[in-house]
């Protein structure tokens, strides 16, 4: 059973803080790592992807991957109230069988900027 | 440039009926995916498809069916409804090991 785990929250950071989200996984063949956000009565909407060890930037935020660890996070710098939300870390793996890949997420970690 | 679309929006239905979901991919993907998510749950996988087959499935019963059509959409149907079974079902597309976008989903409610 393939499992993603993430801090349910509420995470609350003030206005213009570094938000720090984290999600480990269980599956070590695990290939592709996603986080999307959520808002309250929306879809998931992909913000961050990541393959490889290490940092990847994008403007305000920063995935960080440890295959190692079986640990992914996502930073978010210069926090604003529009960032709250539920925050999904997804694990994509490769189902050799199938030939194609599945996604498994986390129940979700809630943001709240305080302004 | 169309995103993933879904319809309907919202649905109401009583248990032991039977619906249909519909979803059109975004413009260039050719492959669909379909979740389920139950209130303050992440979405959990139900199938797969791409070139018409079903490619892999998740944990659910065969009471969850599916199919994709030529011009790569796809539809969800459900067999004998539970109350259990109301969620928002999301469909997400992509192509072939690129990321899924989702679309708005649609809001099942079974009473």
């Amino acid at each position: 059973q393939k499992e993603v785990e993430q801090n349910s929250g509420p995470l609350s950071v003030p206005e213009g803080a570094i938000a720090s989200l984290n999600c480990t996984y269980s599956d070590r063949g695990s290939q592709s790592f996603f986080w999307y956000r959520q808002y309250s009565g929306k879809s998931p909407e992909l913000i961050m992807f990541i393959y490889s060890n290490g940092d990847k930037e994008d403007g305000r935020f920063t995935a960080q991957l440890n295959k190692a660890s079986q640990y992914v996070s996502l930073l978010i710098r210069d926090s604003q109230p529009s960032d709250s939300a539920t925050y999904l870390c997804a694990v994509e793996g490769m189902n050799s069988g199938a030939g194609s890949y599945q996604l498994t997420f986390g129940k979700g970690t809630k943001l709240s900027v305080i302004p | 440039d169309a995103g993933v679309t879904q319809s309907p929006t919202h649905l109401i239905k009583t248990r032991g009926q039977q619906v249909t979901l519909r979803c059109s991919p975004k413009s260039g993907h050719d492959t669909v995916s379909w979740y389920q998510q139950a209130l303050g749950q992440g979405p959990q996988f139900i199938f797969q498809y791409y070139e018409e087959e079903e490619r892999q499935r998740g944990n659910f019963p065969d009471r969850f069916s599916g199919h994709q059509f030529p011009n790569y959409s796809s539809e969800l149907n459900v067999n004998a409804l539970l109350l259990g079974d109301s969620a928002l079902y999301l469909c997400a597309s992509s192509l072939r090991y690129q990321p899924q976008h989702f679309g708005d989903g649609t809001r099942l409610s079974i009473l």
